[in-house]
C-alpha cells in the first residue's frame, strides 16, 4: 500500500525554526516527485513547491520562495519542509503529496501536519 | 502569476447534475486536475489530465477542458459528494490551485 506518513502536530513561537517530515512507503520513493501544499484555517489549498527525491532538484512557488526550504533524504525515503524563522501567519495544515512524473497530477496525499505558531 | 478562478459555491439537488468551472488564461493548453476534500480529510484526486478518472472514482465524475475553462461535472449527484472541490494546473514548473468550490447537495 502506498503511504505518505507525516510527522505530528507542532506548536511553536514566532521566530523559531521548524522542520516537518513526510515518509513515503509502498513505492519507489525516487520515482515520484513530492509537493508540499498549505491550507490555512478555513481556507483553500496553496502550492508551496516540489522536489525530485532522486537528485533533490526543487521548484518553488514565487509566493513562498525564500521563506520555506524543501529537501529530501532518499536513503530513508523522507521529504522535509522547513522554516528558519516562523511567523504567526505560517499557522496552517501542511500536506505532502506524491506527484505523477511527467503529467504532474497528485496521486496521493499525506495525512497533514498542523503547525501552530503563537506567542 | 498564473491564477485559476472557481465559483465559491455551487448547490445541487440530489440526483441532479452539478457543474463546477475553473477559469484561467489559456487553461485549455494545460492539463487540469480536480481534487475533492471533505471536512477534516486530505484531498483526493477525482479527475486528472482534464478528463481521466483514477481507479475507484465513480463514473458520475467527469471533466472537460477547452479554451479558458475546465469543468468538473458530477452526474446524479449524491449526498456523499458534498465537499470542497479544487482545480489545479501547472504554469511552467509552478503548481497553481483554484480557490475552491463548496458543493452543497440539498
Amino acid at each position: 500500500e502506498v503511504q505518505l506518513v507525516q510527522s505530528g502536530a507542532e506548536v511553536k513561537k514566532p521566530g523559531e525554526s521548524l522542520r516537518i517530515s513526510c515518509k513515503g512507503s509502498g513505492y519507489s520513493f525516487t520515482s515520484y516527485w513530492i509537493s508540499w501544499v498549505r491550507q490555512m484555517p478555513g481556507k483553500g489549498l496553496e502550492w508551496l513547491g516540489r522536489i525530485d527525491p532522486s537528485d533533490s532538484h526543487t521548484n518553488y512557488s514565487p509566493s513562498f520562495q525564500g521563506h520555506v526550504t524543501i529537501s529530501a533524504d532518499k536513503s530513508i525515503s523522507t521529504a522535509y519542509l522547513q522554516w528558519s524563522s516562523l511567523k504567526a501567519s505560517d499557522t496552517a495544515m501542511y500536506y505532502c503529496a506524491r506527484l505523477n512524473r511527467g503529467t504532474w497530477e497528485i496521486l496521493s496525499w499525506g495525512q497533514g501536519t498542523l503547525v501552530t505558531v503563537s506567542s | 502569476s498564473y491564477e485559476l478562478t472557481q465559483p465559491p459555491s455551487v448547490s445541487v439537488s440530489p440526483g441532479q447534475t452539478a457543474s463546477i468551472t475553473c477559469s484561467g488564461d489559456k487553461l485549455g493548453d494545460k492539463y487540469a486536475s480536480w481534487y475533492q476534500q471533505k471536512p477534516g480529510q486530505s484531498p483526493v484526486l477525482v479527475i486528472f489530465q482534464d478528463s481521466k478518472r483514477p481507479s475507484g472514482i465513480p463514473e458520475r465524475f467527469s471533466g472537460s477542458n477547452s479554451g479558458n475553462t475546465a469543468t468538473l461535472t458530477i452526474s446524479g449527484t449524491q449526498a456523499m459528494d458534498e465537499a470542497d472541490y479544487y482545480c489545479q494546473a501547472w504554469d511552467s514548473s509552478t503548481g497553481v490551485f483554484g480557490g475552491g468550490t463548496k458543493l452543497t447537495v440539498l
